[in-house]
């Protein structure tokens, strides 16, 4: 069946220091990719996304790294802030189709 | 003004039971969705409609009747409520006709059936 992403891992960070979240993906076709944020009682929300015709892509705090040799995908969240736990989620799409496909998610805690 | 919701937040059952929740959304999308989240916050899509027209059927039982009155809302009622629909259903809502797909989420409705 179709994955992204294997694992619930849990990353616990120290407020300030910077985030990487790591999720594969398990379908060549995919040329989109988002990441989203849950936070709890919450439904997820679009933080970042990148095509497959880019490596690298920057938002506000977060840069979002593609490496579809070895179709992996990696989320940094720079100097993370108390507000950035949650449970972080990689999804992978292909253009016009309407199905998206979510990793498992990893939470991120932080501790102060 | 809440882009996609959904009613209601919580919902507690007994086994057996029939039961709706409804989703609704003002961002103009032509397609909307209705995931179930497991306890280990595993998000896996059960149906999609685009322009009122079911796109996506994932193997869902047939205890479960998605309905699309309009483009802006998407229904999802369950009959005979079993032990394991416990979970929290997201309904989501997109613009399929851009290239790109980003779903938007509603808050979610909790369910637990008892």
């Amino acid at each position: 069946g179709e994955s992204v992403g294997l694992h619930l891992p849990t990353l616990s960070v120290q407020e300030g220091d910077n985030s990487i979240i790591n999720c594969a993906y398990s379908n060549s076709a995919s040329d989109y990719f988002i990441w989203y944020k849950q936070e709890s009682g919450k439904g997820p929300q679009f933080i970042i996304d990148i095509r497959s015709n880019m490596d690298k892509r920057q938002g506000q705090r977060v840069t979002v790294l593609l490496n579809k040799t070895v179709k992996h995908l990696s989320l940094q969240i720079a100097a993370t802030q108390p507000g950035d736990s949650a449970v972080y989620f990689c999804a992978e799409g292909v253009q016009g189709a309407q199905k998206l496909v979510f990793g498992q998610g990893t939470r991120l805690t932080i501790n102060p | 003004d809440t882009a996609v919701s959904q009613t209601p937040k919580y919902l507690v059952t007994q086994m057996g039971n029939d039961k709706s929740i409804k989703c609704e959304q003002n961002l103009g999308h032509d397609t909307m969705y209705w995931y179930k989240q497991d306890s280990k916050k595993f998000l896996k899509i059960m149906f999609s409609y685009n322009n009122k027209e079911l796109i996506i059927n994932e193997t869902v039982p047939n205890r479960f009747s998605p309905k699309s009155p309009d483009k802006a809302h998407l229904n999802l009622h369950i009959n005979s409520l079993e032990l394991g629909d416990s979970a929290v259903y997201f309904c989501a809502s997109s613009q399929v006709q851009r290239s790109y797909n980003e779903q938007f989420f509603g808050p979610g409705t909790r369910l637990t059936v008892l």
